[in-house]
Parts: C-alpha cells; structure tokens; sequence
C-alpha cells in the first residue's frame, strides 16, 4: 500500500519560530510537492523537488524553503512563522503519470 | 498561464439523483485528475485520464476528458450520502509534473 507520512498531524508554534514540517514517502517517486491549504484560496503550492537536492519554487514560495537531501524525504522550513502562516500543509508525491498521492496533512498554527 | 475553473462549487443534492460536476482549463493539456476529499482530511487520487476521450468509471462515479473542448466531466449516478466530499480536477502543467488545481466541488448529498 503506497504511504505519504507527514511528521505531525497537529502543530502550534510561536510567531517568529523556525518550523519543520517533514514528509516522508515510501513509493520510490521522484518528484515531491508542498502545498497549503486555506479555506476560500485552495490548494496553493508552495515548492516543488524532481529529483534529490532540486527543487522548483511553486506559486506562493515567500518564507518558506525546502530541503531534499533523501529521495524518500522533502521538508519543508518556515525560517520565522508569522500568523499568516497558520494553514494546512499537504504533501504529496507523484510517480509514473504524475498522479499525486497525499499525506495526512499537518494544521499548523502560529501564535 | 494555466487555469482551471470548476463549477458548480457547491452542490447540494437528494440521494438517488444524478449530477455532473464539470471542469474547464485554459490551455492545452493531456492529462487530467479527480481526486476526493473528505472533511478534514487529506486528499486521494480518484481517476486518471491520460488522453482525450479517456473514460473511467468506479462505482456510482464515472470520468471523462474531452482535451479539444478542454473539458472533463465527473458524473454522480444515483447518489448515495457516503458520496458527501470536496471533489477537485487537477490539470498536467506539462513541466516537471506539477499540476494545477482547480477550487473544488463541495457535494453534500441529503436522504
């Protein structure tokens, strides 16, 4: 059975904190997606890697960076969190033709 | 720039009715994707349409994608509540994988 995890489900942090959201895939896909999640704005992706230590920014990419250093592994870094931040985060994988396959989701707030 | 329209947004509708969901996009492209999500989760893949005229069908839900007319079509047959979810068409950007979301259907289906 093919698997996105994401390290939390839940997470509140404080404005200014460095944040680590983690994915983790176990499909042998190349390419991984970051995107949030706002009620009314859709899904927004935020940045993109097609193959380990590449990445692509996506359409909303301000104050966040990426980190691929794995293949199975895509995090996503908000440097200092702000409360606009406050979203769900939702990554996701993409194989052979590029059918996207989504972890839980992590709802972050900033406080 | 790629743009994907979905309407209706919302829908409400009786068990036992039928429904078509339809998706509009703005530039060329062959691949298309229906994916489900229920109310606090994440999202899964539903279908795949990798050409035009492709038609895929899975229990009381059945997809369809005209790429001359760019227009893919996700029909409800009959429905039933456990149909109630946010259905969303995404559209192949033809670079590196990524896809562009449209705003989803919201589908409540009452007895």
């Amino acid at each position: 059975d093919v698997k996105v995890t994401q390290s939390s489900r839940y997470l509140v942090k404080r404005t200014g904190e460095k944040v680590f959201l983690e994915c983790v895939q176990d499909m042998d896909h190349e390419n991984m997606f970051w995107y949030r999640q706002d009620p009314g704005l859709g899904l927004r992706l935020i940045y993109f890697s097609y193959d380990v230590k590449m990445k692509e920014k996506g359409d909303i990419p301000e104050g966040y960076s990426v980190s691929r250093e794995k293949k199975e592994r895509f995090s996503l870094i908000l440097e200092s969190a702000s409360t606009n931040q406050t979203s769900m985060y939702l990554c996701a994988s993409s194989g052979r033709y590029n059918e996207q396959f989504f972890g839980p989701g992590t709802r972050l707030t900033v406080l | 720039e790629l743009k994907v329209e979905q309407n209706p947004l919302f829908l409400s509708m009786q068990e036992g009715k039928n429904y078509t969901i339809y998706c509009n996009y703005s530039t060329t492209s062959d691949r298309l994707y229906w994916y489900r999500q229920d109310p606090g989760k994440s999202l899964e893949s539903l279908f795949v349409l990798l050409s035009n005229g492709a038609v895929k069908q899975e229990g009381r839900l059945m997809a369809s994608l005209d790429t001359k007319a760019r227009l893919s079509t996700l029909h409800i047959t009959a429905a039933v509540h456990d149909l109630s979810a946010t259905y969303f068409c995404a559209v192949d950007r033809k670079s590196a994988g990524k896809s562009t979301f449209g705003d989803g259907t919201t589908l409540t289906v009452k007895p």
